[in-house]
């Protein structure tokens, strides 16, 4: 079946440490996106991507880098300048130029050790 | 792409329908009205959409106000099940999909 996976499913950090949460999807879908969700707040976007090399930051990319060198991959790193990564993250993929919604994965959870 | 806003929460007994309102008063006229739930640690599930019409779906019914500055999803009978938090967005479609953001969304408590 198509779909979003990403991986772990939990990932713990220490501190100072570069994580890497990894997002593939088979839908063959333009546009990716990454999401932070704090405890009991909504969905804040990270970065996204309309096309394969190119992406633009969301509202809280700082502390964020991703890459789009494969259409149906969409990596983010979560570097040692975020001070607060613990969080759930998703990633969503869309197809383009369509009004289809978007399709998300299951989340990763990060936790700093 | 559109703000939308939502109230934190709302109750709904269950067997009743539970009617959730979403503001996007600044939303375009290329612009598509979607909502979405989500269940407590996992990715959002996608109900319904639409850009100015009434849609219905085997999930719920969506209705979309003459002037697209609100709409209203409905759940006919809620269940158990449906307790969640429920998000509007709008986002341009028939695009290079844009920026998609979400806000706080509405946590909807199903009760017996």
């Amino acid at each position: 079946d198509g779909g979003i996976t990403q991986s772990p499913k939990y990932l713990f950090r220490k501190e100072g440490q570069n994580v890497t949460l990894s997002c593939e999807q088979n839908l063959n879908h333009d546009a990716m996106y990454w999401y932070r969700q704090d405890p009991g707040q909504g969905l804040r976007l990270i970065y996204y991507s309309q096309i394969v090399n190119d992406f633009q930051k969301g509202d809280i990319a700082e502390g964020y880098s991703v890459s789009r060198e494969k259409k149906e991959s969409f990596p983010l790193t979560v570097t040692s300048a975020q001070k607060n990564p613990t969080a759930f993250y998703l990633c969503a993929s869309v197809r383009g130029g369509s009004n289809q919604p978007q399709h998300f994965g299951d989340g990763t959870r990060l936790s700093i050790l | 792409d559109a703000k939308t806003t939502q109230p934190t929460s709302m109750d709904c007994a269950e067997g009743r329908a539970a009617n959730l309102p979403c503001n996007h008063s600044t939303i375009s006229g290329n612009e598509y009205v979607y909502w979405y739930r989500q269940i407590h640690s996992q990715g959002p599930q996608y109900i319904i959409h639409g850009l100015k019409n009434n849609e219905t779906n085997e999930m719920a019914s969506l209705i979309i106000t003459e002037d697209r500055k609100s709409s209203t999803l409905i759940l006919p009978h809620a269940t158990l099940r449906d307790t969640a938090v429920y998000y509007c967005i709008v986002r341009v479609a028939n695009t290079n999909a844009g920026k998609s953001t979400f806000g706080d969304g509405t946590t909807l408590t199903v009760k017996p």
